[in-house]
């Protein structure tokens, strides 16, 4: 049982334009939300986060918006460049249960130059 | 930075056949997650450890163990090693439960 779906598995964007990441979960007691950035072969960096207390996050480039009553979380990237191209994945945790994170299935960025 | 050291990065072995992978986790970091991703899929968790003791368990076969040591590294032993167990192994690790895990590059495993 997913309960954290990415449902678009790839993404082409213009640089210089937004690219908007999607992410659904079904678990409600999820508080705390993560995205990570994955090159090939490497290890997933971590991107920026979100605690439900909070309906926006943003540093630098990135914002992550969080919409609790949908259970839907996204994340914006402006403006969009070439190293930006990468699969993003999504993370949800339910911290006072432990700290299991549950990871989407991933969507691949191509920012195109 | 000092990071999530994992190894070996890449691993070769056979059906049967035992495996064990090792993580070193940032310094001062008490908590490390070991999960698996199979081709095209997402990662699964496996297990976590907190000071040294087992945290959370996910879906990790009878076949793997793993344990937390006293300088907070971790190992995966992996035994009776099947095709379906190759995958990429990451290790995260974490601050207490500060929840925000940092991935190591990985070990490939290949069972052949």
């Amino acid at each position: 049982d997913q309960q954290v779906k990415q449902n678009s598995p790839s993404l082409s964007v213009q640089e210089g334009r937004i690219s908007i990441l999607n992410c659904d979960y079904t678990n409600s007691m999820f508080d705390y939300f993560l995205w990570y950035k994955k090159y090939p072969a490497e290890g997933p960096t971590f991107l920026i986060s979100i605690s439900s207390i909070k309906d926006k996050n943003e540093d630098g480039r990135f914002t992550v918006f969080l919409n609790k009553s949908a259970k839907h979380l996204s994340l914006h990237i402006v403006p969009s460049q070439p190293g930006d191209s990468a699969v993003y994945f999504c993370a949800a945790t339910a911290g006072h249960t432990g700290n299991q994170f549950y990871f989407g299935t991933g969507t691949s960025l191509t920012v195109i130059p | 930075a000092a990071g999530v050291i994992q190894s070996p990065r890449h691993l070769i072995k056979e059906k049967r056949e035992t495996a064990t992978l090792k993580c070193y986790p940032i310094p001062r970091h008490d908590t490390v997650y070991w999960y698996q991703q199979g081709p095209g899929q997402d990662p699964q968790f496996l297990i976590s450890f907190y000071e040294k003791m087992q945290s959370d368990k996910g879906s990790i076969p009878d076949r793997f163990s793993a344990q937390q040591f006293s300088d907070y590294h971790s190992e995966l032993n992996m035994s009776s090693l099947e095709l379906g167990d190759s995958a990429l192994y990451f290790c995260a690790s974490s601050l207490g439960r500060a929840r925000t895990p940092f991935f190591g590059q990985g070990t490939r495993l290949t069972v052949v």
